[in-house]
């Protein structure tokens, strides 16, 4: 049974390049959520989506970040141009509104650094 | 605003010996709490939640966490801990699925 699948796992890149991270949640889930995990600031949730509609955008830090989720079955963030603050692990996770579990089911994470 | 407080950034601990590691909360309502551990390189994972009814809740790995109203704390305990508990612990609090405040995290060493 496949898990939250993000990718890629690692991104080097150069400050002012786009950069998009990607996700495909578990099948049958219909809420995706974007955290970003960083030393200074720990786990911070940029975005969720509740059937595919972004509910809640509050924690995206600027206009230079944005993200998508055109099906149930696919999420991108991106980054645009990115900058060496922008480092950090990006963690997509999903789950199941409305049942019982209440678990968010994270995946392994994108590690990104700007140079 | 809803906070949540994890006291101890490292702790360190022997194989066999008991764990706690706390965490207290601010939160407006009634919470769901939660505590996920994360591997090195790894996505975190659900160890237990709390949503109601009995406040002494187990979960996997033979941990369990006690919710006290009173002290607005989560404390999670495994009585003895083996080598392979060695990660990070994060409490959480939130209203609704995955709109979750995380603590800063609890680093646990497990030596021999």
């Amino acid at each position: 049974d496949a898990g939250v699948i993000q990718s890629p796992r690692h991104e080097v890149t150069e400050m002012g390049q786009e950069v998009t991270l990607r996700c495909k949640p578990i099948s049958g889930h219909n809420s995706l959520f974007w955290y970003r995990q960083t030393m200074m600031r720990g786990l911070e949730l940029l975005i969720y989506f509740n059937n595919n509609v972004p509910i809640d955008d509050s924690g995206m830090p600027e206009d230079r970040f944005s993200a998508k989720m055109p099906n149930a079955s696919f999420s991108t963030l991106k980054i645009q141009p990115s900058e060496p603050r922008d480092s950090a692990v990006y963690f997509c996770a999903s789950s199941l509104q409305g049942s019982d579990t209440g678990e968010l089911f994270f995946g392994e994470g994108s590690r990104l650094t700007v140079l | 605003a809803q906070s949540v407080t994890q006291p101890d950034i490292h702790i360190t601990v022997s194989e066999g010996a008991s764990l706690e590691l706390r965490c207290n909360y601010s939160y407006g309502a009634t919470p769901y709490l939660f505590w996920y551990v994360q591997s090195p390189g790894q996505g975190l994972q659900l160890l237990l939640k709390y949503f109601s009814g009995d406040t002494l809740v187990q979960g996997i790995k033979g941990f369990e966490a006690e919710f006290k109203r009173s002290q607005s704390s989560f404390n999670l305990r495994k009585p003895s801990v083996h080598w392979s508990d060695a990660a990070e612990y994060f409490c959480a609090v939130g209203a609704s699925w995955g709109k979750l405040q995380f603590g800063a995290g609890t680093q646990v060493v497990v030596t021999p």
